[in-house]
């Protein structure tokens, strides 16, 4: 069964860098284009975003862009988001998703990143 | 950028009536429209795409409907599972890919 596990949120102050992971099984990784989408407490979605299959084309949501960078490792099944600059307007739980470039077939749990003073 | 607009914010029924819930589109999507459930502390669940097709392990219950601008979609008999936040979404036009503020349906 498919199986997304985020991991690397934390606590972290305004102006600092933080990376999550997304750990992936259960699918062809490198068949997939991934998502990163975030939710501000007691808010709603927002897609942050996302990395073709083959790691060359990405786009962003406005308000990341420049500080934002996703990647990918196909080699270990693996996704990633580099957070530089934070702002607390950042503060989200980060899941990440897949399932091609129209719906989110599968969710991960979701990693909590807080940026606070 | 397509905003997606869903109403009513707060949808409160009782356990075994009906509850349909509106998603707008600011511009046509086609039929380019997802449905997600989320229950507290959980990641979204995808309910529908295309509209009105049920995602893998989504109870017939669930019907949606609405093509353009304007969708619905509706549970015929709620369940006590079934309380939760719905968001609808597009993927007609990207990026980015757009969420609804979310409807919640609360028991009555």
């Amino acid at each position: 069964q498919v199986q997304l596990v985020e991991s690397g949120g934390g606590v972290v102050q305004p102006g600092r860098s933080l990376r999550l992971s997304c750990a992936a099984s259960g699918f062809t990784f490198s068949d997939y284009a991934l998502h990163w989408v975030r939710q501000a407490p007691g808010k709603g979605l927002e897609w942050v975003a996302v990395v073709w299959y083959d790691g060359v084309n990405k786009y962003y949501t406005d308000s990341v862009k420049g500080r934002f960078t996703i990647s990918r490792d196909n080699s270990k099944n693996t996704l990633y988001l580099q957070m530089d600059r934070l702002r607390s307007e950042d503060t989200a739980v980060y899941f990440c998703a897949t399932g091609g470039f129209a719906h989110f077939d599968y969710w991960g749990q979701g990693s909590l990143v807080s940026v606070s003073s | 950028e397509i905003v997606m607009t869903q109403s009513p914010a707060t949808l409160s029924v009782s356990p075994g009536e009906r509850a349909t819930l509106s998603c707008r589109a600011s511009q046509s999507i086609k039929s380019d429209l997802a449905w997600y459930q989320q229950k507290p502390g959980q990641a979204p669940r995808l309910l529908m795409f295309g509209a009105s097709t049920r995602a893998t392990g989504t109870p017939d219950r669930f019907s949606g409907g609405g093509s353009g601008t304007e969708f619905t979609l509706t549970i015929s008999s709620l369940q006590s599972e079934d309380f939760a936040v719905y968001y609808c979404q597009q993927y007609n036009k990207w990026p980015p890919w757009t969420f609804g503020q979310g409807t919640k349906v609360e028991i009555k």
